[in-house]
């Protein structure tokens, strides 16, 4: 099956900086990567969509500004989180499709902790 | 709009039991329906999905799921479940096979007891 990975799986960082995040699809091009944000204990909410060499489509409420999203490549999607607070905390979790696959494949999550 | 719900927040099965998970989905459209499973930390692992034909799909680990339109509902089953089978489940519509976005239930916590 289509394979997506993420890294880094875990990240802590101090409040005001940014965050990189990145995400791979390791055996097929990605044409479309999503974003999906999960507070514990609690359900995924999508916070964009990626099309390669486009920009992203944020979800209501979600600040583009905030979460920078760049797809520049058919196997890479980036979320950087800009000057993060605590309340940035949480799991953040990819997932990608393409053209040959019939669903989305979701990579590990990334578990950001802002101090 | 689209939406799921899972009424069901937790559920504890003794090891062997059978299992149901309910879900109840909301779309205007043919809808695409899918079971995600996910273990503590992490990512999701598609269990199976549901696009058109036959109302009782298979999928892996043993799990199946009926979709019913009249009664707009997608719910897993299991006949025997294994203590592995502890793990968050969520089920989720989407708007077509793949580069569509999907909408998340709020998940249903499976405890497994020996």
């Amino acid at each position: 099956g289509a394979v997506v990975s993420q890294h880094p799986s875990r990240v802590i960082c101090k409040s005001g900086t940014s965050v990189k995040i990145e995400c791979r699809s390791l055996d097929f091009q990605a044409t479309t990567m999503f974003w999906y944000r999960q507070f514990p204990k609690q359900s995924l909410m999508l916070m964009a969509t990626s099309n390669e060499g486009s920009k992203a489509t944020y979800e209501q409420g979600v600040e583009k500004d905030k979460f920078l999203i760049n797809h520049a490549s058919l196997t890479l999607s980036t979320l950087t989180v800009t000057s993060a607070h605590p309340e940035d905390s949480s799991f953040y979790i990819c997932s990608a499709s393409g053209l040959r696959t019939d669903t989305q494949y979701f990579g590990p999550g990334t578990r950001l902790t802002v101090l | 709009a689209q939406s799921v719900t899972q009424p069901d927040i937790h559920i504890t099965v003794s090891e062997g039991a059978s299992l149901e998970l309910r879900c109840n989905y909301s779309y205007g459209a043919t809808p695409y329906l899918f079971w995600y499973v996910q273990s503590p930390g992490q990512g999701l692992q598609l269990l199976l999905k549901y696009f058109s034909g036959d109302t009782l799909v298979q999928g892996i680990k043993g799990f199946e799921a009926e979709f019913k339109r009249s009664q707009s509902s997608f719910n897993l089953r299991k006949p025997s479940v294994h203590w592995s089978d502890a793990a968050e489940y969520f089920c989720a519509v989407g708007a077509g096979a793949a580069g569509n976005k999907l909408t998340f239930g709020g998940g249903t916590r499976v405890l497994v007891k020996p």
